[in-house]
C-alpha cells in the first residue's frame, strides 16, 4: 500500500490550495494530514478525512473519495507555507505516509 | 498538556543496536491511546516505524519488523524503541508520537520534538 503526493505546489496569497493524495481505496480508510514547518515537529491539521483539531484554522479542509484524499486550504496565507504529508492505515503495511508536498506561497 | 521527549545516543556504530526512549509527561502511557515511533531520514519524507498499546497490541513496519522491538514501561511512563543491526540507512530524525486507535484511523495527535540519530563508524 502506497500513498502518492505531488512534490510541490505553488499558490498565491489569498488563493485556494488543494493538495491531493492518492492511494488504493483511500475513500474506505481514514486519512490524516500533517503540516511540517522547518525546524518544527509535525502538527495534525486534518484527521478522519475531514475533521479539524481544535486550534486549526477553519480555512483547512479535508475530503476523501475513491482513491483520492485532498487537503484544501482556502484563502492561503504566508504562514501556511510548509510541507504537508498525508497518512493512512493499512492492515498489512501499517501507518503509511505519502511522500509530502511542499507548499510555497508566493 | 501532554509532552513527549525522545532521548538516546546521537551516534550509533553500524551493526550495533539503536536504542531510544520517549518520556511521557502530562499524561499516562496506560491511557486508552496508542504510542508510535516515526522517523525522517535526511532530506526525505516520514517513515512509520511502529505503534503499540500498553495492553500489548503492537504493529510494526514490515520492512523493520525483524530488527525492531518497541515496548511500553508503565512504571517509568516511557515508550522505547530498539532497532538492532543498525546501518547508515537508519540515520534519521526519530519522533515519538501519541496515536489514536483503529476506530479513528491511528492518527498522531501529539509529537515529540524528535531526536537525530546518526549511524556511522
Amino acid at each position: 500500500f502506497d500513498l502518492t503526493q505531488s512534490p510541490s505546489l505553488f499558490v498565491s496569497p489569498g488563493q485556494t490550495a488543494t493538495i491531493p493524495c492518492s492511494g488504493e481505496r483511500l475513500g474506505d480508510r481514514y486519512t490524516s494530514w500533517y503540516q511540517v514547518k522547518p525546524g518544527q515537529s509535525p502538527v495534525v491539521v486534518i484527521y478522519q478525512d475531514s475533521k479539524r483539531p481544535s486550534g486549526i484554522p477553519e480555512r483547512f479542509s479535508g475530503s476523501s473519495s475513491g482513491d483520492i484524499a485532498s487537503l484544501t486550504i482556502y484563502g492561503t496565507q504566508a504562514m501556511d507555507e510548509a510541507d504537508y504529508y498525508c497518512q493512512a492505515w493499512d492492515t498489512n503495511t501499517g501507518g503509511v505516509f505519502g511522500g509530502g508536498t511542499k507548499l510555497t506561497v508566493l | 498538556q501532554l509532552q513527549l521527549q525522545e532521548s538516546g545516543p546521537r551516534l550509533v556504530r553500524p551493526s550495533e543496536t539503536l536504542s531510544l526512549t520517549c518520556s511521557v509527561s502530562g499524561g499516562s502511557v496506560r491511557s486508552a491511546f496508542y504510542w508510535a515511533w516515526v522517523r525522517q531520514p535526511p532530506g526525505k519524507g516520514f517513515e512509520w516505524i511502529g505503534t503499540l498499546h500498553h495492553g500489548g497490541d503492537t504493529y510494526s513496519n514490515p520492512s523493520l519488523k525483524s530488527r525492531l522491538l518497541i515496548s511500553v514501561d508503565t512504571s517509568k511512563n516511557e515508550v522505547s524503541l530498539k532497532l538492532n543491526s543498525a546501518t547508515a540507512a537508519d540515520t534519521a530524525l526519530y519522533y515519538c508520537a501519541r496515536s489514536t486507535d483503529v476506530l479513528t484511523g491511528f492518527f498522531l495527535d501529539y509529537w515529540g520534538q524528535g531526536t537525530q540519530v546518526t549511524v556511522s563508524s
